[in-house]
């Protein structure tokens, strides 16, 4: 079975400044996908960013960056330029590549990111 | 990405009774979830709700308290049935399109049972 832990509970930035939200996972498949998800106080989930396992290369979107460390099953998200409509609940998640038939997100329990004026 | 809709987007329930929440979505979609976000919680996946055959259910959720539909491509019912205060949860749905390992969600339903 997969897991996926996030050891912040809480973090908090100032507004133009970058933060960094860490996640570790552990699996033994050798496809699979990353994700970071926010859910802002609206509750609407919200795709953020997407890694496959078998790319090296670090997703970018926008602001948003993962450093992405296969060997240490390690996955964090970079938001830079920190804005107030960051403020959300970061969730990390993991998926099964393509071969199985269960496409179960796996879930971290969150870190709350709050961006301060 | 598809626009996906979720009615209620929130109700307040007698313990007892059931309530039936829908998601839709605009377009076609290979794969429709339901997922459960119990305050302060993250999210446990209830059923993969499957066109035209019977939901596939996760460890720890049975079909007689989780009743799903999904008679198309589109749309999609969760029934939570004879509720009491534990039901309380948000209850989220998502959908995965020609990329299967990649899931959107809708804007969920806040579910309280009193």
């Amino acid at each position: 079975a997969q897991t996926v832990t996030q050891s912040q509970p809480e973090m908090s930035v100032q507004e133009a400044e970058t933060v960094t939200l860490s996640c570790t996972y552990d699996t033994s498949e050798s496809n699979y996908y990353l994700f970071w998800y926010k859910q802002p106080p609206s509750r609407q989930m919200i795709l953020v960013i997407r890694q496959e396992a078998y790319k090296q290369q670090n997703a970018t979107e926008n602001r948003f960056s993962v450093n992405f460390q296969k060997a240490a099953k390690s996955f964090s998200l970079k938001i830079s330029d920190s804005q107030l409509g960051d403020t959300a609940m970061y969730f990390c998640a993991f998926i099964r590549g393509s071969g199985g038939s269960n496409y179960k997100l796996t879930f971290g329990k969150g870190t709350l990111l709050t961006v301060n004026p | 990405s598809a626009v996906i809709s979720q009615k209620p987007s929130r109700d307040i329930c007698q313990r007892g009774t059931s309530l039936t929440i829908q998601c839709q979505v605009d377009s076609q979609v290979t794969m429709m979830f339901w997922y459960r976000q119990q305050p302060g919680q993250s999210l446990t996946l209830i059923a993969t709700a499957n066109q035209g055959s019977e939901a596939t259910y996760e460890s720890g959720f049975v079909i007689d308290k989780f009743p799903i539909s999904r008679p198309n491509l589109t749309f999609s019912t969760l029934t939570v049935s004879n509720m009491s205060p534990e039901d309380s949860s948000i209850y989220l749905c998502s959908v995965a399109g020609q990329k299967l390992n990649e899931q959107f969600f809708g804007p969920g339903t806040r579910l309280t049972v009193l």
